[in-house]
């Protein structure tokens, strides 16, 4: 398997434009979760899905950030409208089962002007 | 207080050198999490435990539920091993599948 997969690796674009990101888990886990890395706040979990159904979006910052899992294989990350404040690298992974070690793909660096 | 602290936040070590890094949680937890970040930014699981001892060729993880801590042993340190380690607790069953991380140790190992 190729691992998790995520694009792009880099973004750079300018404030109030809008961003997504993608994800493609591990072919058979089911578990999905999006998570932020800045230098101040370390790793955060944004949000998480089981079966492509949101579980726990309580991290999500603000309502310009926005998630989605149409099918087991592909999930989205949206910001609209995009703020210099959202720069971080984001991170998508996946595990088999809820309590399983997760895989982590690359990574997005978002970079926004 | 977060609820997960490790320590040090920086360590710098010779080739060969034992190496311990420490974390410290504040809450209840069904699971501790040792993850690896290169320098280029990929994340590796390295260890997910909830009791006792693990091995996997030069690490070694401990965990005493009953104190609250964990440390996360490398043998024989080597450059290579030189990167962030981080260390994520999953708080009890009703909590889902949410980790708290702590801020990471930043380990220099030179040659």
């Amino acid at each position: 398997d190729a691992g998790v997969i995520q694009s792009p690796r880099h973004e750079v674009t300018e404030m109030g434009q809008e961003v997504t990101l993608r994800c493609k888990p591990i072919s058979g886990h089911d578990y999905l979760f999006w998570y932020r890395q800045t230098m101040m706040r370390g790793l955060e979990l944004l949000i998480y899905f089981n079966n492509n159904v949101p579980i726990d979006d309580s991290g999500m910052p603000e309502d310009r950030f926005s998630a989605k899992m149409p099918n087991a294989s592909f999930s989205t990350l949206k910001i609209q409208p995009s703020e210099p404040r959202d720069s971080a690298v984001y991170f998508c992974a996946s595990s088999f089962r809820p309590y399983n070690e997760q895989f982590f793909g690359p990574g997005t660096r978002l970079t926004v002007l | 207080k977060n609820e997960v602290e490790q320590s040090p936040q920086n360590l710098t070590a010779q080739e060969g050198e034992f190496i311990t890094i420490n974390c410290s949680y504040s809450v209840g937890i069904s699971a501790l999490h040792w993850l690896q970040q290169h320098p280029g930014g990929g994340i590796v699981s390295l260890f997910m435990l909830s009791s006792g001892k693990k091995k996997h060729g030069r690490l070694i993880a401990t965990i005493n539920i009953q104190e609250k801590h964990s440390s996360l042993h490398i043998t024989a340190s080597h450059p290579r091993d030189s990167a962030v380690y981080i260390c994520a607790v999953r708080r009890g069953e009703t909590s889902g599948s949410r980790l708290t991380f702590g801020e990471g140790t930043q380990l220099t190992v030179n040659p």
